[in-house]
């Protein structure tokens, strides 16, 4: 069955620095986003990506932020600086164009800033 | 604007029991419901969704929840926990096709033997 992946599982930084997160979305899906959630907390949306553009984002996705979708399969958040507040699990989702409104999350990226 | 109310964060049942966890919506439209769930250390699995169909909705893992739209809620439940279950689960909603899920605080579901 056709999956949402993401890499790196886990990802240490020094705050700062800037970091790639890189998710796959399934195949045939049009529609992307990138979630977030921070430890003991809810699932917050981050950005939403469609043909070729950001399509809705939130306030938490500032100027630190961007996506990107470089080829045919990945789709990519960077964080420009991280602070230590940007430490958290990092979910990728992708949905098809038409049917059931679902989206498929993939396992998270956990970021931790030091 | 749309949101979601998860009444009690977290949920303590015996092994066989019935499981009810709460969900309430906000919406000024027809709402897409989901209930999400999330075992420790990993991602967020699809249980079951409500697209305007039928009000009662079968999962996967023997949930189900109902839609009532005059209590404008999606509570799941299931008949007999089992150990397996115990995890946390979010509710959310989407208001249109290709829009952002809204979560709820997610309940966390205790099963004891």
């Amino acid at each position: 069955e056709p999956e949402v992946t993401q890499t790196p599982s886990h990802q240490v930084t020094q705050m700062g620095q800037e970091v790639i997160l890189r998710c796959v979305p399934i195949s045939n899906h049009l529609y992307f986003y990138w979630y977030r959630q921070i430890l003991g907390q809810k699932v917050e949306f981050l950005v939403s990506f469609y043909n070729n553009e950001i399509s809705e984002k939130s306030e938490i996705f500032d100027d630190q932020f961007s996506v990107e979708r470089p080829d045919g399969s990945n789709f990519t958040l960077k964080i420009r600086s991280t602070k230590l507040e940007d430490s958290a699990m990092y979910f990728c989702a992708s949905s098809a164009v038409s049917g059931g409104y679902e989206q498929f999350f993939g396992p998270g990226t956990r970021l931790t800033v030091l | 604007a749309q949101s979601v109310t998860q009444l009690g964060s977290h949920v303590s049942v015996s092994e066989g029991a019935l499981v009810l966890l709460r969900c309430n919506y906000s919406s000024s439209v027809p709402p897409y419901l989901f209930w999400y769930v999330q075992y420790p250390n990993q991602g967020l699995q699809l249980l079951l969704k409500y697209t305007s169909a039928a009000t009662l909705v079968k999962g996967i893992n023997g949930f189900e929840a109902e839609f009532k739209k005059s209590e404008t809620s999606f509570h799941l439940t299931k008949p007999s926990a089992h150990m397996s279950d115990a995890a946390e689960y979010f509710c959310a909603v989407i208001p249109k096709q290709g829009g952002k899920l809204i979560f709820g605080q997610g309940t966390e579901l205790s099963v004891k033997p």
